[in-house]
């Protein structure tokens, strides 16, 4: 089944305490990239990925790392987690590009105390 | 960071009524719109990827128009149904360079009450 994959589904954390949410797709995609979804906003993109080893700042990069070492694998790095990254976050993919219908995966809630 | 905005907030449609809402986007450096729907503890589903002023596509009793010379996108759903309840997410994307990513509106929330 085509899909895109995000671990853990749901995260406690305490502020400091680097962290990794890992994000991995089986459709050959090109293209991926991280979003986070606060309440009375819009979906915001943190990274994306054009390609293997080709990473970028969306809009929202602050306090984020990614990289992309393979194709299927996007993980998402908080290096040093404060309570402002409380939130729920999509990794997507895509064929090629944001131009592409995007793929979701099932969202990754988080809570930073 | 482009302005899309999505009207209404929300909506409350009773079964069997059709319905449709807005999405309201940059007309300058258009390059495509998406739609996508959003159910509750899941995760968004793309609809439709337009990118042709007057531009019409179709998937069941969903459909949506495209006019980029305005800057606007109407989704519409014909004759509602309970399943038909979800978020309704549009995104636009330019040309202008910058990040390459989707811009998102916040979303038309419907409700369809059997």
């Amino acid at each position: 089944e085509a899909q895109v994959t995000q671990n853990p589904r749901y995260l406690i954390t305490v502020t400091g305490k680097k962290l990794t949410v890992t994000c991995s797709q089986n459709m050959n995609h090109e293209y991926m990239s991280w979003y986070r979804q606060d309440p009375g906003l819009g979906l915001r993109q943190i990274y994306y990925s054009m390609n293997v080893e080709v990473t970028d700042k969306g809009d929202v990069p602050e306090g984020y790392k990614v990289s992309r070492k393979e194709k299927r694998n996007f993980p998402l790095i908080l290096e040093s987690p404060s309570p402002n990254q409380t939130s729920l976050y999509f990794c997507a993919s895509s064929l090629q590009s944001s131009y592409n219908e995007q793929f979701f995966g099932p969202g990754t809630r988080l809570t930073v105390l | 960071i482009l302005n899309v905005e999505q009207s209404p907030q929300s909506l409350h449609v009773q079964e069997g009524d059709s319905t449709n809402f807005t999405c309201s986007f940059p007309s300058s450096n258009f390059y495509a719109l998406h739609w996508y729907r959003w159910e509750t503890a899941k995760s968004p589903e793309a609809l439709f990827v337009m990118t042709l002023n007057g531009d019409e596509k179709k998937k069941g009793r969903i459909s949506a128009t495209l006019n980029t010379k305005e800057g606007y996108s109407y989704l519409y759903i014909k004759g509602s149904q309970p399943e038909d309840s979800a978020t309704y997410l549009c995104a636009s994307l330019d040309s202008g360079g910058g990040a390459d990513g989707l811009t998102f509106g916040k979303g038309t929330h419907l409700i369809i009450q059997p």
